[in-house]
């Protein structure tokens, strides 16, 4: 059974990087089976899909979020990372990893993240 | 805006039948899968129906999914008040190259 777990600080300032990492238990980031995955939901909204990373780190990203997301992958450490640049107040949310099974959906879910940006 | 619509909120009796639908358009549903996802307070979104129709093992078959055209619909039979969550549709959309999700539908069993 796969195990996710972001880690990473709760607190970001406005305008500086939100980074945060995914580790993976139970399983092999290697595995050919899935894509590694971000999503993120505000404070009482909807989610939001900000980007996939296969292990031998080909990249989609939601176009919307494009010009200020990195996501990379590990695989010495079992872990992929977010990197999202220039945050303001509007990308406060709980941040949550991933997998991402053939047909694109979400299987396997960490328990999320709270980033709060703010000064 | 989300690109998919759900309704905002759904409510019924426990042991009855509820659906929740999810519309979008011929670039999104209409030519892709969609999967649906619950949705406790506090807790991570969980798989409930993936492919349209096919559901992941342990979840109970009280659960199933459908599509027709542009749409799809979640149902839920015998309710119970452990089902009250908030449920999401997703799927992929190939204009906007992007997974996209509802607006989300609030269970709410009486």
């Amino acid at each position: 059974q796969l195990q996710l777990q972001e880690s990473g600080p709760g607190l970001v300032k406005p305008s500086e990087t939100l980074s945060l990492t995914c580790t993976v238990s139970g399983g092999s980031i290697s595995s050919s089976s899935y894509y590694w995955g971000w999503i993120r939901q505000p404070p009482g909204k909807g989610l939001e899909w900000i980007g996939s990373i296969y292990y031998s780190g080909s990249t989609y990203y939601n176009p919307s979020l494009k010009s200020r997301v990195t996501i990379s992958v590990d695989t010495s450490k079992n872990q992929f990372s977010l990197k999202l640049s220039s945050v303001t107040a509007a990308d406060t949310a709980v941040y949550y990893c991933a997998t991402v099974a053939g047909t694109l959906e979400f299987d396997y879910w960490g328990q999320g993240t709270l980033v709060t940006v703010s000064s | 805006q989300s690109v998919l619509t759900q309704p905002p909120s759904v409510s019924a009796a426990p042991g009855q039948k509820v659906t929740i639908s999810c519309s979008g358009s011929s670039s999104n549903i209409g030519n892709n899968y969609v999967s649906w996802y619950q949705q406790f307070p506090g807790t991570a979104p969980k798989l409930l129906i993936y492919e349209n129709n096919k559901r992941p093992s342990g979840i109970p078959d009280r659960f199933s999914g459908s599509k027709s055209g542009t749409s799809a619909t979640l149902g839920i039979t015998g309710l119970q008040t452990g089902d009250e969550a908030d449920y999401y549709c997703g799927t992929w959309d190939s204009s906007l190259s992007a997974v996209v999700f509802g607006g989300g539908t609030k269970l709410t069993v009486l």
